[in-house]
């Protein structure tokens, strides 16, 4: 395995702005998580994935993000006119849709909205 | 609906010393526990986790933690801290093993610092 990848690992973007967030799980996870992290506080659910299927999302997960999976491989967190609140650690965690699988996680991609 | 506490937002302990990092947590069903580790500009790295079976769960680095039903709790525990061990501590909880529906709900976090 050569763990969760995430893209790009650190963006600084203006108020109003989009960003997209990629991550490419561990081969053969067929489930995708979204967290978001900010600074001293533990990871927040936002979204997961069954294969392409979005199954459950959180109600941080606000109308100005989508995210999607659309070939049940790597997947996209965007988020549209990014406000200073959302500056976060988003991570990305996959696992195997089984009984006792651990859930791993990427290195996180760190939002800076200025 | 689950939730997890962390008590003690740092904590610290000298090279050599016993590490302990407490953690309750509540949940309406049988809980799957598991503690992960941060270190700085980096993502979770799994410790250890409690599904079922023995309550005593050994993870790596050598680490520790003991599931107490009758005391909602999950205390993560090292013999002797080593300075590597400095980092960011988080427990969660999930009604999955793997952290299914509602994906895993985290504490706030234990800053472990180790004094030379």
């Amino acid at each position: 395995d050569t763990g969760v990848s995430q893209d790009p690992r650190h963006k600084i973007t203006k108020r109003g702005q989009n960003v997209t967030f990629r991550c490419d799980p561990i081969s053969e996870h067929n489930r995708l998580y979204w967290y978001r992290q900010t600074l001293g506080q533990g990871p927040e659910f936002l979204t997961y994935f069954q294969n392409e299927a979005q199954l459950e999302k959180s109600r941080l997960l606000s109308d100005r993000f989508s995210a999607e999976r659309p070939k049940g491989s790597f997947s996209t967190l965007e988020i549209q006119r990014t406000e200073q609140g959302d500056s976060a650690m988003y991570l990305c965690a996959s696992s195997r849709r089984r009984s006792g699988n651990t859930i791993y996680f990427g290195e996180g991609s760190w939002l800076t909205v200025v | 609906a689950q939730s997890v506490t962390q008590l003690g937002s740092h904590v610290s302990v000298s090279e050599g010393a016993l590490v302990l990092l407490r953690c309750n947590y509540s949940s309406s069903v049988p809980p799957y526990l598991f503690w992960y580790v941060q270190y700085p500009n980096q993502g979770l790295q799994l410790l250890l986790k409690y599904t079922t079976g023995a309550t005593l769960v050994k993870g790596i680095n050598g680490f520790e933690a003991e599931f107490k039903k009758s005391e909602t709790s999950f205390h993560l525990t090292k013999p002797s801290a080593h300075m590597s061990d400095a980092a960011e501590y988080f427990c969660a909880v999930s009604l999955y093993s793997g952290g299914g529906a509602d994906g895993l709900t985290f504490g706030k976090g234990t800053h472990l610092i180790i004094q030379p």
